[in-house]
């Protein structure tokens, strides 16, 4: 059973950068057709798709955040991790990480996690 | 890229059924059959329910189907239970290479 967790701060200033780390079990970020992604949900929002790290390591990002976003991984810890710079108030949001698989689909999730921006 | 559309609500009695639609582009929905439903409970990580338009994943009730017809896709849940009440989020795969959501259906069981 693929387990995902995120983790990081939860307050972020405006105008720093937000980092977080999603630790992967039970399967392995380096192998598989698996497409790793990060998920948002501003406060009572639908979900926005941010991107993902392949297996091979490739990245694709949304293009509205594609300035200010990267995705990274840590084969050795099985960890991806997303950086967003810049922040403001409009990047409060619940963060997910996720496994989408060869059909497009995300089916494994992490609990998510709430980062807020405020000085 | 805007989200795709979903009707803001939905609403029905114990028993019955409720159909919620999704509605994209050629460049979407309507070019690909990668599309997926996910429910959300309140303070809860989205669950998937329906992949490929129309497949169930293992566990997944089959109360549940999914289909699509040009560039909308359709949730149905049939014998609504109270248990169903949650928001509804479609995805679907884009010709960018992106993943695109709905905006989500509030689902009341009356």
């Amino acid at each position: 059973q693929v387990q995902l967790q995120e983790s990081g701060p939860g307050l972020v200033k405006p105008s720093q950068t937000l980092s977080l780390t999603c630790t992967v079990s039970g399967g392995s970020i380096s192998s598989g057709n698996n497409y790793w992604t990060w998920i948002r949900q501003h406060p009572g929002k639908g979900l926005e798709w941010i991107g993902y790290i392949y297996h091979s390591g490739s990245t694709y990002y949304n293009p509205s955040l594609k300035s200010r976003v990267t995705i990274s991984g840590d084969t050795s810890k099985n960890q991806f991790s997303l950086k967003l710079s810049s922040v403001t108030a409009a990047d409060t949001a619940v963060y997910y990480c996720a496994r989408e698989n060869d059909s497009m689909c995300f089916d494994y999730w992490g609990q998510g996690t709430l980062v807020s921006v405020s000085a | 890229q805007s989200a795709l559309t979903q009707p803001a609500s939905v609403s029905g009695s114990p028993g019955q059924s409720i159909t919620i639609s999704c509605t994209g582009t050629s460049s979407d929905i309507g070019g690909y059959n990668y599309v997926s439903w996910y429910q959300q409970h309140p303070g809860k990580a989205p669950k998937l329910l329906i992949f490929d338009v129309s497949n169930r994943p293992s566990g997944v009730s089959n109360r549940f189907s999914g289909s699509k017809s040009g560039n909308t896709a359709s949730l149905t849940i049939s014998g609504l239970q109270a248990e169903d009440e949650a928001d509804y989020y479609c995805n679907s795969y884009t010709s960018s290479t992106t993943r695109i959501f709905g905006g989500g259906t509030k689902l009341t069981v009356l």
